[in-house]
C-alpha cells in the first residue's frame, strides 16, 4: 500500500511556465515533507522541504504548498526551465519516533519536461 | 566534502548469486538507509542502521542484509539474486534534524 500518492505522472511544460505536482498521504503521523529532483542516472537530490507548522516554504523558484487539513501538499516549480526537466518526488517521514525517523515514504513520482 | 558515495556505479550479476554494495555516508552523518529504486517507480526503503545495528526494516526478505562498520560506512548483501532484484539502489545519509543526502547509486542488473 503506497503510503504517498503522487500526481500526475508526467507533465510537459513550456518554458517560463509553471509545473505544479500534487501528493496526498494517509499517515498523520507523518510531520516532514521533503521533495526530491533526480536527473537521469543520479541520486534524488533534495530540493525543498516543509514540515506541518507552516502553509507555505518558497526557496527561489520552488515552493511548497501544505494543506494539513486535506492531507495534501504540492510544489511548485515557477519561470520553468528546460534544466528543470528530471523526475520529481515528494516523500514523506515520521520524525518524532525513533522507530520511525529516517524512513522516508516516497511517491511514485513526476516526470517534468519543460520545452524551449 | 565528498557527500555520499557509492560502490561500484553498475554492475552485472547472475541469477542465484550474492552481490555487496557499499557506502561511504556523508562527513558529519551516523545514520545509513538503504533504498531500491525499480526503473521508472520511486526509491522503496529497505532498512536503516543506526550505531552499527540495523534500526528498522522495510517489507524485503531475509535475503537482504547489511552491515554498518564504526566508520559509519555501509554494506548492502543480498544473496540469491532473483531477475526482479534488477535495480538502481540507493543509499542515505542523515543526521537530525532529518535532511537526507542520497549517492549517486549502484545500478545492479541481474541476468
Amino acid at each position: 500500500q503506497q503510503q504517498v500518492k503522487q500526481s500526475p505522472q508526467s507533465l510537459i511544460v513550456q518554458k517560463g511556465g509553471i509545473s505544479i505536482i500534487n501528493c496526498a498521504y494517509e499517515n498523520t503521523a507523518f510531520d516532514y515533507f521533503p521533495w526530491y529532483q533526480q536527473f537521469p542516472g543520479k541520486g534524488p537530490a533534495l530540493l525543498i522541504a516543509i514540515r506541518p507548522d507552516v502553509s507555505e516554504k518558497k526557496e527561489g523558484r520552488f515552493t511548497i504548498s501544505f494543506n494539513k487539513s486535506a492531507k495534501q501538499f504540492s510544489l511548485h516549480i515557477m519561470d520553468s526551465q528546460p534544466g528543470d526537466s528530471a523526475t520529481y518526488f515528494c516523500a514523506a517521514s515520521e520524525t518524532m519516533t525513533t522507530d520511525s525517523w529516517g524512513k522516508l515514504q516516497f511517491g511514485a513520482g513526476t516526470q517534468v519536461v519543460v520545452t524551449p | 566534502d565528498a557527500g555520499v558515495t557509492q560502490s561500484p556505479t553498475h554492475l552485472i550479476k547472475t541469477r542465484g548469486q550474492q552481490v555487496t554494495l557499499r557506502c561511504s555516508p556523508k562527513s558529519g552523518h551516523d545514520t545509513v538507509s538503504w533504498y531500491q529504486q525499480a526503473l521508472g517507480q520511486g526509491p522503496q526503503f529497505i532498512f536503516q542502521y543506526y550505531e552499527e545495528e540495523e534500526r528498522q526494516r522495510g517489507n524485503f526478505p531475509d535475503r537482504f542484509s547489511g552491515h554498518q562498520f564504526p566508520n559509519y560506512s555501509s554494506e548492502l548483501n543480498v544473496n540469491a539474486l532473483l531477475l526482479g532484484d534488477s535495480a538502481l539502489y540507493l543509499c542515505a545519509s542523515s543526521s537530525p534534524p532529518m535532511q537526507a543526502f542520497f549517492g549517486q547509486g549502484t545500478r545492479l542488473t541481474v541476468v
